[in-house]
């Protein structure tokens, strides 16, 4: 059984691009949060989909977005992206309780 | 809001010492309390939780009793192993509120 899966594992961008991260969720869960871990930092809240719809949200502005598919799948989406941007980007999965970590997406931003 | 306080790292041991990194908490509600570790390019794994209060977690050696009256929640192991140097996140979920909050992180280094 695959666990969660990210792509992709990194990325580089400059600033003011936009960017599309993606995650798969462990077989049989419903549920995808994502959250941005800054170098040295303990993991911060995005969001979290379930159903196709946002179900929380942190404390991120709206160029943060993001998207759940059918198959439970999710992208995260940066616009207008900034220096401090640059983070390992963890998605989690989960159905009605414990959630799994994806292996996280490094991105810099230059 | 919810908050987690970890010891500050990195913390440096040798090999078979004893290991506590401390953790309290703030929470409304009842939470749920978790450690999770990082090795070095890897994402988050699950150590070990607890779900209430008194309840102890444990699992590879690691153990954590959920202290109510201290809000604490205290990861110890009584014989670290190199294969143990990782990064230490203490962290809560409330139920119904899947979203977990986390501290900050403790680097543990063990020299053999």
């Amino acid at each position: 059984d695959a666990g969660v899966t990210q792509s992709p594992t990194h990325l580089i961008k400059t600033r003011g691009q936009q960017v599309t991260l993606r995650c798969s969720p462990k077989s049989g869960h419903d549920t995808v949060s994502w959250y941005q871990q800054a170098l040295g930092q303990g993991p911060q809240f995005i969001f979290q989909y379930y159903e196709e719809e946002e179900r929380q949200r942190g404390n991120f502005p709206d160029r943060f977005s993001g998207h759940q598919f059918p198959n439970y799948s999710s992208e995260l989406n940066v616009n207008a992206l900034w220096l401090g941007d640059s983070a390992l980007y963890l998605c989690a999965s989960s159905f009605l309780g414990e959630q799994f970590f994806g292996p996280g997406t490094r991105l810099t931003v230059l | 809001g919810d908050s987690v306080t970890q010891m500050e790292g990195p913390v440096t041991l040798s090999e078979e010492a004893f290991l506590t990194i401390n953790c309290t908490y703030t929470a409304t509600g009842y939470p749920s309390l978790f450690w999770y570790v990082q090795y070095p390019g890897e994402g988050l794994q699950l150590l070990l939780k607890a779900t209430k209060a008194d309840d102890k977690g444990s699992n590879k050696g690691f153990e954590a009793t959920y202290r109510k009256e201290t809000t604490s929640f205290h990861l110890e192991k009584g014989s670290v192993q190199v294969s143990d140097s990782a990064v230490y996140f203490c962290a809560l979920g409330v139920f119904g509120n899947e979203k977990l909050t986390f501290g900050t992180g403790t680097r543990l280094t063990i020299i053999p």
